[in-house]
């Protein structure tokens, strides 16, 4: 088993949806959590943590899910520019001197007018 | 602006030559990073600095060498290219606890 895994997509979705990805993680020790965007052809960009309690960003929100390990970043109404790939990160043993970042492959995303 | 600064931005080898990816940040971040990014695979971490004078090895670092000059500067040296080396190659900084500052990226092809 990976231990970040993403679904890959694409998700199409019309302009104004609402969409939600998720990242499952393996190691129940992670600590931290992240969610980035990346543009075609561009570098991957940090969209926003993920909270324990979870967080919102404007249309963007962020949760975490330690029992069933895995995050979520929902997406309200949908714009033609959040089309990108969304980057899960999680990381771990930041105390411990194995410490460790690992990215989900990214899910793809396609807003369509 | 502030951030990561990667050169060149594009480049092609031919199998054998060597070349080296420069890769400077300014935001004071301890740790610096390389990774490479493929279709399907993901970004792969080669080599990490976690502060300056340390570099240590990550996920993929066979063919590959590293030298933190300083804080500010991270470089990536490949010294004998091969065609599996073609991929796209991002520099990061971080600072505790926070996300990943990357680099706008290097697309490399050996032919």
């Amino acid at each position: 088993r990976k231990e970040v895994e993403q679904d890959p997509g694409p998700f199409n979705v019309p302009e104004g949806a609402t969409v939600a990805f998720n990242c499952t993680y393996s190691n129940s020790a992670s600590q931290s959590f992240f969610w980035y965007r990346q543009d075609c052809r561009k570098e991957p960009k940090l969209l926003m943590s993920v909270y324990s309690s979870g967080n919102e960003d404007g249309r963007f929100t962020a949760q975490l899910n330690r029992a069933s390990q895995y995050i979520s970043l929902l997406i309200r109404d949908s714009k033609l520019s959040d089309s990108a790939t969304y980057l899960c990160a999680v990381s771990w043993g930041a105390t411990s001197g194995t410490y460790k970042y690992i990215f989900g492959t990214g899910t793809r995303l396609k807003v369509l007018a | 602006n502030a951030g990561v600064t990667q050169t060149p931005k594009f480049q092609v080898l031919k199998t054998g030559q060597s070349m080296t990816l420069q890769c400077a940040q300014d935001m004071n971040h301890n740790s610096m990073y390389w990774y490479r990014q493929d279709p399907g695979m993901g970004l792969r971490l080669i080599y990490y600095s976690a502060s300056e004078g340390t570099t240590d090895k990550g996920e993929v670092p066979n063919g590959y060498n590293v030298s933190r000059l300083n804080k500010r500067e991270f470089s990536l040296r490949l010294e004998s290219a091969a065609p599996s080396q073609t991929s796209v190659y991002f520099c990061a900084s971080r600072s505790a606890g926070v996300g990943y500052t990357f680099g706008s990226g290097t697309r490399l092809t050996v032919v």
